[in-house]
C-alpha cells in the first residue's frame, strides 16, 4: 500500500466552528507532514511529526493544531478560522530514518477547505 | 532564506515533443533535489529525484540534469504526452535547516496541445 489517504475531501466550515482534518498512510513511515497550498502557488509547510513527535512547527497560528495519535494517523484540528485560511490542506509522509530514501515525501489528494 | 526559483511559470508544447522545464536554486549547499508533478485536484507526485553527487539521473521518459555551477536544474520529459498536463514543482533539502524540511520552487504550468 503506498498511499497517504485524506478525509473529507472537501469541508466548509464557518469561522465559529470546529472541525478536524484526517489523515492515514500505511506504508510504516515515521514522519507525517502538514501542509496548506493556495491557488497556483507551491505548497506550504506547516507542521512535521518525526517518531510520533511534533519536531517542526513553521510558526503556525494557534487556531491550527495537530495531533500525532499513532505511527499510522495525523490529525489538523480546526478552530476559528478566518477565511484566508481556505486552501487546499495536503498531508505527506516520509520514512523515519533519515537517509537518502526518507527525503521523498508521498503525498495525499489534499482537503479543501473554505471557510465562510 | 533561500529560495528555489523558475525561469517559466508557464509552458506550451505539442504532443510528441519534448518539454524542458528549468530551476535556478541559490543554495549551493543543497544536497538533494526532487521534481513532483501536481495535476489539477490532486496531491504532488513524485517524478524523479537527484543527489548533488549527481549530474543526470533518468526515468522512465524522465530525465533530471543538475549543473551544480551555475545552480541549476531541469526536468526533461520526452514524448510528451497530454496526460502530461500539469503543473510541475522542483524542491531541494534544506541541509542547512531540518532535516526534513523541503524548500519548494514556484511552478511551471506545462499544457500539452494535441
Amino acid at each position: 500500500d503506498t498511499e497517504v489517504t485524506q478525509t473529507p475531501k472537501h469541508l466548509v466550515m464557518g469561522m465559529t466552528n470546529k472541525k478536524s482534518l484526517k489523515c492515514e498512510q500505511h506504508m510504516g513511515h515515521r514522519a507525517m507532514y502538514w501542509y496548506k497550498q493556495k491557488a497556483k502557488k507551491p505548497p506550504e509547510l506547516m507542521f512535521v511529526y518525526s517518531y510520533e513527535k511534533l519536531s517542526i512547527n513553521e510558526s503556525v497560528p494557534s487556531r491550527f493544531s495537530p495531533e500525532c495519535p499513532n505511527s499510522s494517523l495525523l490529525n489538523l484540528h480546526l478552530h476559528a478560522l478566518q477565511p484566508e485560511d481556505s486552501a487546499l490542506y495536503l498531508c505527506a509522509s516520509s520514512q523515519g530514518q533519515m537517509s537518502y530514501f526518507s527525503y521523498e515525501q508521498y503525498f495525499g489528494p489534499g482537503t479543501r477547505l473554505t471557510v465562510t | 532564506g533561500e529560495s528555489v526559483g523558475l525561469h517559466l511559470p508557464t509552458l506550451s508544447v505539442q504532443e510528441g515533443d519534448n518539454s524542458i522545464i528549468n530551476c535556478a536554486y541559490s543554495n549551493s549547499a543543497s544536497d538533494y533535489f526532487i521534481w513532483y508533478k501536481q495535476e489539477s485536484g490532486k496531491g504532488p507526485q513524485f517524478i524523479i529525484d537527484i543527489r548533488s553527487n549527481m549530474d543526470k539521473r533518468q526515468g522512465q521518459r524522465v530525465t533530471v540534469l543538475l549543473n551544480k555551477t551555475v545552480k541549476h536544474l531541469s526536468l526533461q520529459i520526452a514524448a510528451t504526452q497530454p496526460g502530461d498536463s500539469a503543473v510541475y514543482f522542483c524542491a531541494e533539502r534544506d541541509s542547512a535547516g531540518n532535516n526534513r524540511k523541503l524548500i519548494w520552487g514556484l511552478g511551471t504550468s506545462l499544457a500539452v496541445n494535441p
